[in-house]
């Protein structure tokens, strides 16, 4: 019934290992996002997908690369983990053109630590 | 360099009285505004918007007002409830570019009874 799942809610790690997590949206959006929250609190876009097609794509560590295999599904997949990475990661989804905020639905968030 | 800020990280209020969060913004380009909510373990929800060509938007108990020239608006409750509170973020977006809302930090409202 969720209208934007991210699995899985809570990761812990170690530093070095490769991760993914996974986003599935069921509202039928054409575009997809990724969203850091970092320390400081602040939500920072890294990444969104229009129909599988990368669209934006801020300053972030190649170590990141966003996969969308379908316009309803964009994973993250994370190299080499770092303690910096410890973050709220964020997905969430909306209908390109629509004037926002008519589409912008977030996930409920991955807590991710690295240790 | 940080584009939307909100300097009260905490905001404690009477349950009843007005609540106001504040948002400011330095980028002359964002033309919509938004305000979510958040509660723990659960992802932001919209809650008011306001296009830069208004300078009030009001939607039941939630007021935002936009202050151009000054780059702040505002968020006010009246009043204010137990249910209230959660974390507030202010949002902006540009017409011009792909579509992607940047945020502020956020501001805990607790609504004490």
């Amino acid at each position: 019934d969720t209208a934007v799942s991210q699995t899985p809610k809570y990761l812990v790690t170690q530093m070095g290992n490769d991760k993914s997590i996974k986003c599935e949206q069921n509202l039928g959006h054409d575009t997809m996002y990724w969203y850091k929250q970092d320390s400081k609190k602040f939500l920072k876009i890294m990444f969104s997908y229009n129909n599988k097609e990368l669209i934006i794509n801020e300053t972030v560590p190649n170590r990141f690369s966003p996969k969308s295999p379908d316009k309803a599904h964009l994973n993250l997949h994370i190299n080499s983990l770092e303690l910096g990475d410890s973050a709220v990661y964020f997905c969430a989804s909306s209908q390109q053109g629509a004037r926002l905020p008519d589409g912008y639905t977030f996930g409920s968030g991955t807590r991710l630590t690295v240790v | 360099d940080q584009q939307v800020k909100q300097n009260s990280p905490s905001l404690s209020v009477q349950e009843g009285r007005i609540s106001i969060l504040n948002c400011d913004y330095t980028n002359s380009m964002f033309d919509y505004f938004l305000w979510y909510k958040k509660y723990p373990a659960e992802g932001p929800t919209f809650l008011i918007s306001i296009s830069s060509i208004k300078d009030k938007n009001e939607d039941g108990r939630f007021t935002v007002f936009l202050n151009k020239s000054a780059k702040h608006l505002s968020l006010h409750i009246v009043p204010s409830q137990p249910g209230d509170s959660a974390v507030y973020f202010c949002a902006a977006s540009a017409s011009r570019g792909a579509q992607k809302l940047v945020f502020g930090q956020g501001t805990r409202l607790t609504i004490n009874p």
